[in-house]
């Protein structure tokens, strides 16, 4: 079975500090893995997305996210935040050979502070 | 190119009534996706198709709900004698094939008085 842990409903960070949203994964067989961005009443935004090639994923926005398989984890990060990142961050993954549906982590909220 | 369409964008039901939500995928995706967002929570799988055919229903509650990805047309989430329950953030996504990222609509929010 498949599934996404984030650690950490909430998150705060003053503007300019280190963004650190945590992912946990469980796949049986090796995962794609992604992460998106939802503002305020909007739809879901990709940020960046893991198929097995690097193991450090650069996204948009200044994000990157690194595949620890060891780990089983896929950490969202960005060295400096942003007052506009504030949002609202989901992981999610799906199986890499035949996946159809994701299956999103219960999200984290990002606040920054001015 | 524009984005995956959603319509409404708010849809009030009382309770009983049918409720249908819209979804235009992105031009040249054949493959749609509907989710359900509940407060506080992530988004849950409920169905995926391809043009006419239901490819997975396993997220789906066996009653009262029904979709469809006509050949011409937009793809029509159905929800009928809905409940309180049903309130939530329905959300369309749509790729161009499998195993590829999904690309997601702004969502209807439907309320349930």
């Amino acid at each position: 079975a498949q599934s996404v842990t984030q650690l950490g409903s909430h998150v705060s960070v003053s503007e300019g500090a280190l963004v650190l949203l945590r992912c946990n994964y469980s796949s049986s067989v090796p995962p794609y893995l992604f992460w998106y961005v939802q503002y305020p009443n909007q739809g879901l935004q990709l940020l960046l997305k893991y198929t097995s090639a690097a193991t450090l994923v650069k996204g948009i926005n200044g994000f990157e996210a690194e595949f620890k398989k060891s780990e089983t984890s896929f950490h969202l990060t960005k060295p400096s935040a942003h007052m506009s990142d504030a949002a609202e961050y989901f992981c999610a993954v799906t199986l890499g050979a035949t996946g159809n549906q994701f299956y999103f982590g219960t999200g984290t909220s990002l606040t920054v502070i001015p | 190119n524009a984005g995956v369409m959603q319509n409404p964008r708010h849809l009030v039901r009382r309770r009983g009534q049918e409720a249908r939500l819209r979804c235009s995928p992105m031009k040249g995706h054949s493959h749609v996706y509907w989710y359900r967002q509940l407060p506080e929570e992530g988004l849950k799988f409920m169905v995926y198709l391809q043009k006419e055919n239901i490819i997975d229903e396993s997220g789906m509650p066996k009653e009262r709900f029904s979709a469809e990805f006509p050949k011409e047309g937009p793809s029509i989430l159905r929800i009928q004698q809905v409940v309180r329950g049903d309130s939530a953030a329905y959300f369309c996504a749509s790729s161009p094939g499998q195993k590829v990222e999904q690309y997601f609509g702004p969502g209807t929010r439907l309320t349930v008085t």
